[in-house]
């Protein structure tokens, strides 16, 4: 069965400082990868998004970056953090053969900038 | 754009009654229509789709209905239970190449024992 993880589940930085968010995905091979970011008592905000390594789409001007160094992980990173990064992150896959709309959610990141 | 939200608006139900949550959707190039119900804490779980040349859908003890031509889309919870408390979002995938799916601003349900 498929199963994703996100790593670390809960932590707090300085503004400033680097991040470096990690999400992996196992028993899949070749889907499709999703950032979102979410504020608290909102709606997800699609971050980035990938259909293979090395390949990033960016939705929205931001402080972070994501990168794909292998076909199941996606790293979400930030040379330096702004209190506006803090969050809840949410990293979710999606196999290339469904023709639906199911995502498959990690338990999220929550992120707090201080 | 993407929905970022506002603060969520909340729907409080008595246990064992039907709940209604509706959405409205502004882009017409999506092909499926979903519904996702998140807990405290915890990352989005799906819970039914329905394609965008349908108007309705069952699963178990849940329906989705689609009016595209006011652009509308409502989840119906049939006997309502403490444990559907939740955030409910609905989101939608866009006919592209890269599957994007984009979420709209969540309604939390309050299950009144």
């Amino acid at each position: 069965s498929q199963t994703i993880h996100q790593w670390p589940a809960t932590l707090v930085q300085p503004v400033g400082s680097p991040l470096s968010l990690e999400c992996t995905v196992e028993g899949t091979s070749n889907p499709n990868l999703y950032w979102y970011r979410q504020a608290a008592g909102r709606g997800l905000q699609l971050l980035f998004y990938s259909v293979g390594i090395g390949q990033i789409s960016s939705e929205v001007p931001q402080n972070l970056s994501a990168s794909r160094p292998q076909d199941r992980q996606f790293i979400l990173s930030s040379k330096k953090l702004l209190l506006s990064d803090s969050g809840f992150y949410l990293c979710a896959w999606r196999g290339l053969a469904v023709r639906g709309g199911e995502l498959f959610f990690g338990e999220g990141s929550r992120l707090t900038v201080l | 754009g993407e929905s970022v939200g506002l603060h969520l608006p909340t729907l409080s139900v008595q246990e064992g009654d039907n709940s209604i949550i509706n959405c409205a959707y502004s882009n017409s190039a999506s092909d499926y229509f979903i519904w996702y119900k998140q807990e405290s804490g915890k990352g989005p779980q799906f819970i039914i789709d329905i394609r965008s040349n349908m108007d309705k859908r069952q699963g178990q003890r849940v329906t989705v209905l689609l009016n595209k031509t006011v652009k509308h889309l409502s989840l119906q919870i049939a006997a309502t239970q403490p444990g559907d408390s939740a955030v409910y979002f609905c989101a939608e995938k866009l006919k592209t190449s890269y599957d994007k799916v984009i979420f709209g601003p969540g309604t939390s349900l309050s299950v009144i024992p």
